[in-house]
């Protein structure tokens, strides 16, 4: 069974920094086109980035281009999102999700989240 | 940017009605949509890729369609289990963008 597995969510102050994990099972990640996607809480969904199998290219939303920077280690089958000067804005659940194919940017693999609380 | 505008905002239904969701993106994006299901405290779940295709495990009351700028989610038969936010998501442009959602509840 494919399973994504986020960590690293918790409460930042206002301009601090946290970095969030994406761990896999089931699955090669190293084969996998992913993403971040946020929710906030009560509100839609947020596509936040992507990164392709080989760790280039990269994209980013406006609302986190040049603050997070998201990365990948294939050796350990896992994905990350690196985020400064964070704002209250930025407080979500962070989904980590597999693009589809590498031709179908639909989504077809979530984990179940990480809060992330922005907040003095 | 594309800006992707579903409606409505809530739909109400009775449990074995049909419900038509809509979703409009400001310019084309080909068949490059995919929808989702979520429900509360719970990870969206794809339903739909490329406008129509069902995702694996997708019961066939769920169906898709449309192509350019305007498609439609049509869930022919409600059951308990459907009710909750549906959103829909270009992946045709860079960036990547969701709908607002559309609420189906329980009338």
């Amino acid at each position: 069974e494919v399973q994504l597995v986020e960590s690293g969510g918790g409460l930042v102050q206002p301009g601090g920094s946290l970095r969030l994990s994406c761990a896999a099972t089931g699955v090669t990640l190293s084969n996998s086109e992913m993403n971040w996607v946020r929710q906030a809480p009560g509100k839609g969904l947020e596509w936040v980035s992507f990164i392709s199998s080989s760790g280039t290219p990269t994209y980013y939303a406006d609302s986190v281009k040049g603050r997070f920077t998201i990365s990948r280690d294939n050796a350990k089958n896992s994905l990350y999102l690196l985020m400064n000067s964070l704002r209250a804005e930025d407080t979500a659940v962070y989904f980590c999700a597999r693009d589809r194919s590498i031709f179908d940017g639909s989504f077809d693999c979530w984990g179940q989240g990480t809060l992330v609380t922005v907040s003095s | 940017e594309i800006v992707m505008t579903q409606s409505p905002a809530t739909l109400s239904v009775s449990p074995g009605e049909r419900a038509t969701l809509s979703c409009r993106a400001s310019q084309s994006v080909n068949s490059n949509l995919a929808w989702y299901q979520q429900k509360p405290g719970q990870a969206p779940r794809l339903l739909i890729s490329g406008a129509s295709t069902r995702a694996t495990g997708i019961p066939a009351r769920f169906s898709g369609s449309g192509s350019g700028t305007e498609f439609t989610l049509t869930i022919s038969s409600l059951q308990s289990e459907d009710f909750a936010v549906y959103y829909c998501q270009q992946y045709n442009n860079w960036p990547r963008a969701f709908g607002q959602g559309t609420k189906v509840e329980i009338k």
